[in-house]
């Protein structure tokens, strides 16, 4: 089955810096990747995703890049603020021929002010 | 707007205890799934259903069993619960399977003693 691995574990930084965030997957039929933000004593909601047949998507300062040659894939914050801190997964599925999403270990960030 | 109720919240257990997590959405979704997140791996797949009276098994399907009667409603029951079991217990639903967003419940902590 898919493997997904992300990276870093922790992140902090300071209120108006940039944050990255970087996922690998080992099968390359994936073709659909979703980022869940999920915030303390809370569900995970979709912020941003992506779909094999484009390399790069932005909601404003949010952005993800796909580089499906190397099989991995990128959640940039730009400005960040004290609200964006939480815990980020990166997922990925294959509809064509499964029912799952593999999701990341998760990425806890946190903006200081 | 209810979208994914799960319940309950809180659970404290012995070992070889039975209960089960209710979930329910009024969204009409066909597709929805029971994940467990424990620190450092991420959310892991138990069980999931792409339509009434259909369940098939995730990741991490032993000790769990589900059922779907109807489209609304995908109850998780632990059997014979062990302290393995002691995790975060979070219900999704999703309209498109796995091509499109997973709505998440707000979450069930487990504690298996």
């Amino acid at each position: 089955g898919e493997n997904v691995e992300q990276h870093p574990s922790t992140l902090s930084v300071q209120e108006g810096d940039s944050a990255v965030i970087k996922c690998t997957y080992s099968d390359s039929a994936s073709n659909y990747f979703p980022w869940y933000k999920q915030e303390l004593g809370k569900g995970s909601q979709l912020i941003i995703d992506i779909r094999s047949n484009v390399g790069e998507k932005k909601d404003q300062r949010i952005a993800v890049t796909l580089n499906k040659t190397a099989k991995h894939f990128s959640l940039h914050i730009t400005e960040t603020q004290p609200e964006d801190s939480a815990v980020y997964f990166c997922a990925a599925s294959n509809p064509n021929t499964g029912n799952q999403f593999y999701f990341g270990t998760g990425t806890s960030l946190t903006v200081i002010p | 707007n209810a979208g994914v109720t799960q319940t309950p919240k809180f659970q404290v257990l012995k070992t070889g205890q039975s209960m089960t997590l209710q979930c329910a959405q009024d969204m009409n979704h066909e597709y929805m799934s029971w994940y467990r997140q424990d620190p450092g791996m991420g959310l892991r797949l138990i069980h999931y259903s792409v339509g009434a009276g259909i369940t098939d098994q995730g990741e991490v399907p032993n000790g769990y069993n589900v059922s779907r009667s109807t489209t609304e409603d995908f109850p998780l029951r632990l059997l014979s619960a062990a302290p393995s079991q002691t995790s975060v217990y979070f219900c999704a639903s999703s309209r498109q399977s796995v091509r499109g967003e997973l709505f998440f419940g707000e979450g069930s902590r487990l504690t298996v003693l």
